[in-house]
């Protein structure tokens, strides 16, 4: 089992750029979550797809979107980079969306930094 | 806002136990406790977690108290490898996970 993976591992974009990061889940897994690392602090979860559709979102604007496609890999794009998005991205699955009692199992990250 | 309280950082001799608390006097009934770490620009590696009984895993033990209101998680005989952030977090499972500054353990050789 190879676990979350995420691609790439690192990427350097340029400020107002457009960028897309991609996840596959672990075996058996059909819920992914994407979650925001800036640097010194803890995560920040963006948003969950399940089912191809978002289903619960944070506190990020509209710039960031994703989507889930039916083998329940994902993608994280953000429009319009700020420097401030540089961060390390998180990819986390886990199995069944609603279902108590579950643990999620993160990636290793795309550390994103925006110049 | 997270909901859980820990130390921002603790030492503990290669060995020995490590004993990590958390305070969560506002958790609910149905929520569970969690708990997971991240060794430097890695991703966060669960531990284990638990609902009201004690768990005990190959990797750690997790002591619930009775009221709920805290616990403490127990690596057994804390290596250098398990220099990490600490989080612990309430959650009822299969949803966001709301991190919050964790403890930074540090094993001194």
């Amino acid at each position: 089992d190879a676990g979350v993976t995420q691609s790439p591992t690192h990427l350097i974009k340029t400020r107002g750029q457009q960028v897309t990061l991609r996840c596959s889940p672990k075996s058996g897994h059909d819920t992914v979550s994407w979650y925001q690392q800036a640097l010194g602090q803890g995560p920040q979860f963006i948003f969950q797809y399940y089912e191809e559709e978002e289903r619960q979102r944070g506190n990020f604007p509209d710039r960031f979107s994703g989507h889930q496609f039916p083998n329940y890999s994902s993608e994280l794009n953000v429009n319009a980079l700020l420097l401030g998005d540089s961060a390390l991205y998180l990819c986390a699955s886990s199995r069944g969306r609603g279902r108590v009692n579950t643990e999620a199992f993160f990636g290793q990250g795309t550390r994103l930094t925006v110049v | 806002d997270a909901k859980t309280t820990q130390p921002p950082s603790m030492d503990c001799a290669e060995g020995r136990a490590a004993n990590l608390p958390c305070n969560h006097s506002t958790i609910s009934g149905n929520e569970y406790v969690y708990w997971y770490r991240q060794i430097h620009s890695q991703g966060p590696q669960y531990i284990i977690h638990g609902l009201k009984n004690n768990e005990t895993n190959e990797m750690a033990s997790l002591i619930i108290t009775e009221d709920r209101k805290s616990s403490t998680l127990i690596l057994p005989h804390a290596t250098l490898r398990d220099t990490a952030v600490y989080y612990c977090i309430v959650n009822f499972g299969n949803e966001k996970l709301t991190f919050g500054t964790g403890t930074r353990l540090t094993i001194i050789p």
